[in-house]
């Protein structure tokens, strides 16, 4: 199993632009989740998928997107990319809402 | 504010000797409790859990204690390895929430 899958693993982007970051999890679960990781600031959550079809906001959303495809695919899309967006991105899934959560690898994404 | 804090960024411990890394929490509601692990470009990886209804969980060489009057929990590895060198983050939630909050990592090395 390849657990939860993340592309790009690095982006650079200029201010103003737009882009969209792809996670897919191969373990049938129910909840996806964005989070992005600042120095000296942990992981905030950006938006979550409590099951297919539904999405709310988290600690973060401001200036984030995001579609739940189908169970598999959530992706995070930046409309206008700011550098205040640099940040390491993570995906993660679980099996409910609130579960012990699974991380993809990570996007490292820098907006100059 | 951060709800859930782990107050030493670094640590540095003998192999061979035990590593205790601090989290405190802030929210009397919260009621489940993980400890991740993540090395450098990569995503965090699930190491332990625990829930209110204990105060100890064990895995191998990995425990965790709660400590619910005084809002903390404890990782203790025994005994340390180099390959334990790594950024260690706690996360709560509570059993009817919908996300978990992460304290901001603590950077364990393990000196061979």
């Amino acid at each position: 199993n390849a657990g939860v899958t993340q592309t790009p693993k690095f982006q650079v982007l200029k201010t103003g632009q737009s882009m969209t970051l792809q996670c897919a999890q191969d373990m049938n679960h129910n909840s996806m989740y964005w989070y992005r990781q600042d120095p000296g600031m942990g992981l905030r959550l950006i938006y979550y998928s409590a099951s297919e079809g539904t999405t709310d906001k988290g600690e973060v959303p401001n200036g984030y997107n995001v579609s739940r495809l189908n169970k598999r695919e959530f992706s995070l899309r930046l409309e206008s990319a700011a550098p205040s967006q640099t940040s390491v991105y993570f995906c993660a899934s679980s099996e409910w809402n609130a579960d012990t959560q699974y991380f993809g690898p990570g996007t490292r994404l820098t907006v100059l | 504010d951060q709800q859930v804090k782990q107050n030493s960024p670094s640590l540095s411990v003998q192999e061979g000797r035990i590593s205790i890394l601090n989290c405190d929490y802030t929210n009397s509601m919260f009621d489940y409790f993980l400890w991740y692990k993540k090395y450098p470009a990569e995503g965090p990886t699930f190491l332990i859990s625990i829930s209110s209804i204990k105060d100890k969980n064990e895995d191998g060489r990995f425990t965790v204690f709660l400590n619910k009057s005084a809002k903390h929990l404890s990782l203790h590895i025994v005994p340390s390895q180099p390959g334990d060198s790594a950024v260690y983050f706690c996360a709560a939630s509570e059993e009817t929430g919908n996300q978990f909050y992460f304290g901001t990592g603590t950077s364990l090395t393990v000196i061979p």
